[in-house]
């Protein structure tokens, strides 16, 4: 069956490290997503990618990046992780029906990220 | 800027009681689609549906029954006779323009409990 799924699902890590979170779909996706999820906040949308090579920035940016060299993978960097990205990272991904179309997004299992 | 208020943080309810989570949205799109999302203590997001702005009617599915209001911006979830399997956080969430793969802006949450 076709799935999205993140790595690792738990990770902790010190404060200056650079880590990365991989997200992986085989769903064909044109859509990828990643949130971080907070008490209190819900989900907040990091960046997004519509397409390969497309990458875009997100309501809480600062401190990340990511990369789209294949349909299937969005993996998303934490420069030098700092403890204020403790939290719990969703990816998620969305097929386009068409030019102006686009379905459901539909989420990963999540990674719960702890920054010492 | 759009944005999803789901003022009740926790609710507790005891078994085959009904219980409504209120959702409030702010947007200044005509054309939007609103979502519900549930995470169960397994920690995954889990679709419970969707509605775009041109549909009003409300729906039932099982217990689950969702009441759209455009006039007061609302997109309630009510859950008839609860069950303890209930139990989880449920999220209201806003996604502009008619793709429903959009970017998604998600409310804070509301814990429910559902007590045997």
């Amino acid at each position: 069956d076709a799935e999205i799924t993140q790595s690792p699902r738990h990770k902790i890590t010190e404060t200056g490290r650079q880590v990365t979170l991989a997200c992986h779909q085989t769903w064909n996706h044109n859509n990828m997503f990643w949130y971080r999820q907070d008490l209190g906040h819900g989900l907040r949308l990091i960046h997004y990618s519509y397409g390969v090579q497309d990458t875009n920035k997100g309501e809480v940016s600062d401190g990340y990046s990511v990369s789209r060299s294949n349909t299937e993978d969005l993996p998303l960097t934490l420069e030098s992780a700092a403890s204020s990205q403790t939290s719990v990272y969703f990816c998620a991904s969305s097929a386009e029906l068409s030019s102006s179309l686009t379905d459901t997004q539909y989420f990963g299992p999540g990674t719960r990220l702890t920054v010492l | 800027a759009q944005k999803v208020t789901q003022a009740q943080t926790e609710i507790s309810v005891v078994e085959k009681e009904d219980v409504t989570l209120d959702c409030v949205y702010e947007t200044r799109d005509t054309t939007y689609y609103l979502f519900w999302y549930k995470q169960p203590p397994s920690g995954e997001l889990v679709f419970l549906i969707r509605r775009n702005s041109f549909d009003e009617q409300n729906e039932i599915s099982g217990r689950y029954s969702w009441n759209f209001q455009k006039s007061t911006s609302s997109f309630n979830f009510t859950i008839t006779a609860s069950q303890v399997v209930d139990s989880a956080v449920y999220f209201c969430a806003l996604s502009q323009g008619l793709n429903a793969g959009n970017m998604l802006t998600f409310g804070g949450g509301t814990r429910l409990m559902v007590k045997p």
